[in-house]
């Protein structure tokens, strides 16, 4: 069946950088799009950034953009997330999502930005 | 960039009683190509990743129980829970796909009187 395992969270200072990963199973990674949906404790729901089954191009929350950085490693089937001068507020659980006709979502990484 | 709003907050139902949930957008997630509402509707429980729900505005997604239905077009779209059931004790999300930024409600906090 379809899985998605996100790894490469954890605690990191303001200004710091952290490289998360989604490693993908069960369906054939390069013909679909992936993205990165965050939740901060005790909030709602924030889609991130969106990179297509081809990588051609990518899409980023106006909250991100020219921070993060979303790639993919179609020979490894594996989604990246590049975060880079990392804030408090980007204190989170990120989830990686398979687009498509239906969402489908992994069991997210912690991300947690303190000093 | 589409705002997703959703009514009530928060809703407290009788268990076997009709639960609704509202969801509207600032601009018509309808695609006129192919006629679809790119509009998904999610339950999350706490420490759970959303659960996809409804689809399309209200194609149910393989397993989810007939309890649950959406319907609405356009801008203005409903969640429906016939008979409310201990386990659909969660906060529901609607969320739009039309196009990026993707968004989501706020989400409506579902619980039982």
């Amino acid at each position: 069946q379809v899985q998605l395992v996100e790894s490469g969270g954890g605690v990191v200072q303001p200004g710091g950088s952290l490289r998360l990963s989604c490693a993908a199973s069960g369906f054939t990674f390069s013909t679909y799009g992936v993205h990165w949906v965050r939740q901060g404790p005790g909030k709602g729901l924030e889609w991130v950034a969106f990179i297509p089954y081809d990588g051609s191009n990518k899409y980023y929350a106006d909250s991100v953009k020219g921070r993060f950085t979303i790639f993919r490693d179609t020979s490894k089937n594996t989604l990246y997330l590049q975060m880079n001068s990392l804030r408090v507020d980007d204190t989170a659980v990120y989830f990686c999502v398979r687009d498509g006709d239906h969402w489908i979502w992994g069991q997210g990484t912690m991300v947690t930005v303190s000093s | 960039d589409i705002v997703m709003t959703q009514s009530p907050d928060s809703l407290a139902v009788s268990l076997g009683e009709r639960a609704t949930i509202n969801c509207k957008s600032s601009q018509s997630v309808l695609y006129s190509s192919n006629n679809k509402n790119y509009l998904a509707w999610y339950q999350q429980k706490p420490r759970q990743p959303p659960k996809l729900l409804i689809y399309w505005a209200s194609t149910r997604e393989s397993g989810v129980p007939d309890r649950f239905s959406g319907s609405g077009s356009g801008t203005d779209f409903t969640l429906t829970i016939s008979s409310l059931q201990a386990e659909d004790v969660a906060v529901y999300y609607c969320q739009q796909y039309y196009n990026t930024p993707y968004s989501f409600g706020q989400g409506t906090k579902l619980e039982i009187k």
